[in-house]
């Protein structure tokens, strides 16, 4: 069974902070890894779509990395704000139709 | 702009009950998808639809069923609801190819009572 675990399960920090979650996913049969944020009220939107081992991609503050021979990515947010508060989540595929998604990791930042 | 649409934000139901969840995509896509969100689970894959009139299930397709009669539009039926079947309930659309990022629609929240 494939499974993909996210950490931490919650995260608060403070305005300003920088922090970071982790995706671990299964090292075989890897075709792309995916980050979305899922806002309150709102549909899941992509942040990233990661397909080679050692890729780093950057959207404004948020930046993720990629190591598909031991099975992980981290989500990276510098300086974060009260607009970043959501849950990230990420999901694996490995070449068939099924995206396998984390559990989440929700992020509430305090101003 | 890209939008997937699902008919109901919000929906109570009762035990028993026929019910459809619809989802209409405008961006040509071939792949669709419907997920349910339960508290403490990932998003899990109910059915996926790869062409018109084709469907596969997923993880967790017991007691639904789908629909896909054009390409825009998905539908997930609940053939008798039960009240195990509360939850979110997410439509998803993206191109054909699995590198590609899912498009996903508002969610419903279903309640069956």
């Amino acid at each position: 069974i494939l499974n993909v675990e996210q950490s931490p399960q919650s995260l608060h920090v403070q305005e300003g902070d920088s922090t970071n979650f982790t995706c671990s996913f299964p090292s075989s049969n890897f075709y792309a890894l995916h980050w979305y944020r899922w806002e309150t009220a709102k549909s899941p939107e992509a942040l990233f779509v990661m397909t080679l081992n050692g890729d780093e991609k950057k959207k404004g503050r948020i930046s993720a990395t990629l190591n598909t021979k031991e099975g992980y990515s981290y989500l990276y947010i510098k300086g974060s704000q009260p607009e970043d508060s959501a849950t990230y989540l990420c999901a694996f595929t490995s070449g068939t139709y099924k995206y396998i998604f984390g559990t989440g990791t929700r992020l509430k930042v305090l101003a | 702009d890209v939008k997937v649409t699902q008919s109901s934000r919000y929906l109570v139901k009762r035990t028993g009950e026929k019910v459809f969840l619809e989802c209409v995509q405008d961006m040509d896509h071939e792949n669709m998808f419907w997920y349910r969100q339960d508290p403490g689970l990932g998003l899990r894959l109910i059915y996926f639809s790869y062409d018109v009139k084709m469907k596969e299930k997923g993880d967790i397709p017991e007691g639904y069923s789908v629909s896909r009669e054009k390409k825009e539009r998905f539908s997930l039926i609940l053939e008798s609801a039960s009240t195990n079947q509360t939850s979110m309930y997410l439509c998803a659309s993206t191109v054909s190819g699995f590198t590609y990022e899912q498009y996903f629609g508002p969610g419903t929240r279903l309640t069956v009572t």
